[in-house]
């Protein structure tokens, strides 16, 4: 079965602008989740999605946001992007509350 | 004071050697941990999870979970060179909550097996 994949890999994006990130879920896993990783605060959550509904929030700004699509794909995007937003993004999927799975990241660099 | 804490290492040892990995956590709520790997520039991969207390065995690797302490530890038998990665914990509330997918993860432990 296929892992989660993660699009695009690597971004460069300027001050301002704003970003799209992509996922797809391991096939049958209808809860996605996103996440944040930087050396100085570890892996952060961001949100959940389940059957299209946001679950849970973690404690991001609202220029972060997201959404999941009817065959459990996702999205998270971020406007107005700070220097601050630069990090490894990561989604994860999960059939049940025992694993969550997540794929290879998203390296987001903003100048 | 963070929900999880982790000892960031780095930790070296040589191979072969028996690895302990430790952390230690807050919230009385976390119904199940989790150990991950991650190798550099990789995503975390999922090694183990357990449910509230005890053990649980998986090949060379062993989880243990002491929830009257909030202390969870994750030891490697044999380590290998290939075994060098960052090693990260974390806690969830029960599955049957409203969550399957919020994790709450320590700081990771960055670990070198060298030959």
């Amino acid at each position: 079965k296929a892992g989660v994949t993660q699009t695009p890999r690597y971004l460069i994006k300027t001050r301002g602008q704003q970003v799209t990130l992509s996922c797809s879920p391991i096939s049958g896993h209808r809860s996605v989740s996103w996440y944040q990783q930087t050396p100085g605060q570890g892996l952060q959550f961001l949100f959940e999605y389940f059957s299209e509904t946001q679950r849970n929030k973690g404690n991001f700004p609202g220029r972060f946001s997201g959404r999941q699509f009817s065959n459990s794909r996702s999205e998270m995007n971020v406007s107005t992007l700070e220097l601050g937003d630069s990090a490894l993004y990561l989604c994860a999927s999960s059939i049940s509350g025992t694993g969550l799975y997540f794929g290879p990241g998203t390296r987001l660099t903003v100048t | 004071q963070k929900e999880v804490e982790q000892d960031p290492g780095p930790l070296s040892v040589p191979e072969g050697a028996i690895v302990s990995l430790n952390c230690t956590y807050s919230n009385s709520a976390f119904q199940y941990f989790m150990w991950y790997r991650q190798y550099s520039r990789k995503g975390p991969e999922l090694l183990m999870y357990t449910y509230s207390s005890g053990n649980k065995e998986d090949g060379r690797f062993t989880a243990q979970v002491d929830k009257s302490s909030k202390y969870i530890s994750l030891f490697i038998r044999d380590s290998q060179p290939s075994d060098s990665a960052t090693y990260l914990c974390a806690g969830k509330g029960d599955a049957g909550g409203t969550s399957y997918g919020k994790l709450t993860f320590g700081q990771g432990t960055i670990l070198t097996v060298h030959p």
